[in-house]
Order: C-alpha cells, then structure tokens, then sequence
C-alpha cells in the first residue's frame, strides 16, 4: 500500500479562490509528520508547512493552513486567496518515528495545480 | 550563506560511465540525504547519512554509493550508469533537532 496518496493528478483554479490539495497517509507509528512542498518550474523544492502527529491545532504559515484530520489520515494543504505564483507542483510528505524521520520523507505523487487569471 | 548546493546541474553520461554527484552544506546539519525524482512521481530517498562517516540505505539504493567523510559533504556515486539512472537528483540536509529538510537545487543527470 502506498504511504503517501494524492488523488488529484492535476487541478484547475481560478485566481483569488481558495484552494484544497488532497492528501492521505498510511503509518502505524504514533509519531509522524507531514509536510508539504511547492515545486515550481524551476525545479527547487520549496518548504511550505509541518503538522506533526502530536501537535494540538492545524499547522498554518501566511497562506498556506494544514487540515490536519487524524482519525481520517488526512492532512490536506489549504491555499487562500490563490495568486498565479501559485502554479507548480505540490508534494505531500510524511517523516515517521520518534527519532524524527532521520530516515528520511516518503513523497505522494504530487498534484499539479495551475491558477488561471 | 549558501545553504545546500549540488555539482554538476546537469550531465550527461554514457552507459557504463562512472561520475559523482557532490552535495555540499554551510548550515552545520548532522542529516544528509540523496533523492530522485522520475517524470511524475514523487522523489523517493537513495540514502542517507545520520552524521560524519555514517551512511545508510534509503528505499532505491540499488546502483548507487555514497560517502560522507566529511559533516559537510555527501557524495553520490554511480560506478556503472544505466539509462534507468536517468533523473533528476536532489540533495538534502536536516538538522537534529528540527524535521525541515533543506534541498538542493538538483542535478539533471541523463543517461544514454
């Protein structure tokens, strides 16, 4: 089974809406995080935002929030307000282990999303 | 500061050709990891390195070697590419006690 599922190959957005990234995850470890990353054309991957399994509240960093539902294995990344720079590839990604992932992330397949004017 | 850069960006080898990509930090990070993504797909761990002269398999290590003789480098080796290594490589670091992984700008290796 996969770790990390992102159902959404590709979406279509139009300027200045919100928008909802699907993401779920497979782990039987109580400790465990999940990150997003915004790859632009360029290529780099950029940090987004953290939710760990124990932290109390959704994780939210400017635009970008985390709806973070465990007893679903969810952890959807929100965009509001979308800009044309928002185009590029989302990662969803999942570290496990209370040694705090020095194994490294598992990635989803990601999800394209292009905003339109 | 520099953060994390990777030589070369982009390379082309022939099959059988042996090369090494370098990643190298300027933020002290204990954790060092080498990636690869493949046209739509996610990018899945080689290996990594948990501090200086330890290394460890990540989910792909087939084909590949590292070393880390030093904190601030980790280096990744192809003794005998194939065209199957062609991807795109990305170097990240991570420091003890925070799980933000900083990454590379990437390495575009092809090969024929």
């Amino acid at each position: 089974a996969q770790k990390i599922t992102q159902t959404q190959p590709g979406m279509f957005v139009q300027e200045k809406e919100a928008v909802t990234l699907d993401c779920t995850y497979d782990t039987s470890d109580p400790s465990y995080g999940l990150f997003w990353y915004k790859q632009p054309s360029s290529g780099e991957m950029i940090f987004l935002i953290y939710q760990g399994s124990y932290d109390q509240q959704n994780a939210t960093e400017g635009r970008y929030s985390l709806n973070f539902q465990k007893a679903r294995k969810s952890a959807n990344l929100v965009i509001s307000a979308s800009q044309l720079g928002d185009s590029a590839m989302y990662f969803c990604a999942m570290r496990e282990g209370a040694g705090g992932g020095a194994d490294g992330l598992t990635f989803g397949k990601g999800t394209h999303l292009i905003i339109q004017p | 500061n520099a953060g994390v850069t990777q030589t070369p960006k982009f390379r082309v080898l022939k099959t059988g050709q042996s090369m090494t990509l370098l990643c190298a930090q300027d933020m002290n990070h204990e954790y060092m990891y080498w990636y690869r993504q493949d046209p739509g797909m996610g990018l899945r761990l080689i290996h990594y390195s948990v501090g200086e002269g330890t290394t460890a398999k990540g989910e792909v290590p087939d084909g590949y070697n590292v070393s880390r003789l030093k904190k601030q480098n980790f280096l990744l080796g192809l003794e005998s590419a194939a065209p199957s290594q062609t991807s795109v490589y990305f170097c990240a670091t991570r420091e003890l006690l925070t799980y933000e992984q900083y990454f590379g700008p990437g390495t575009r290796l092809t090969v024929t």
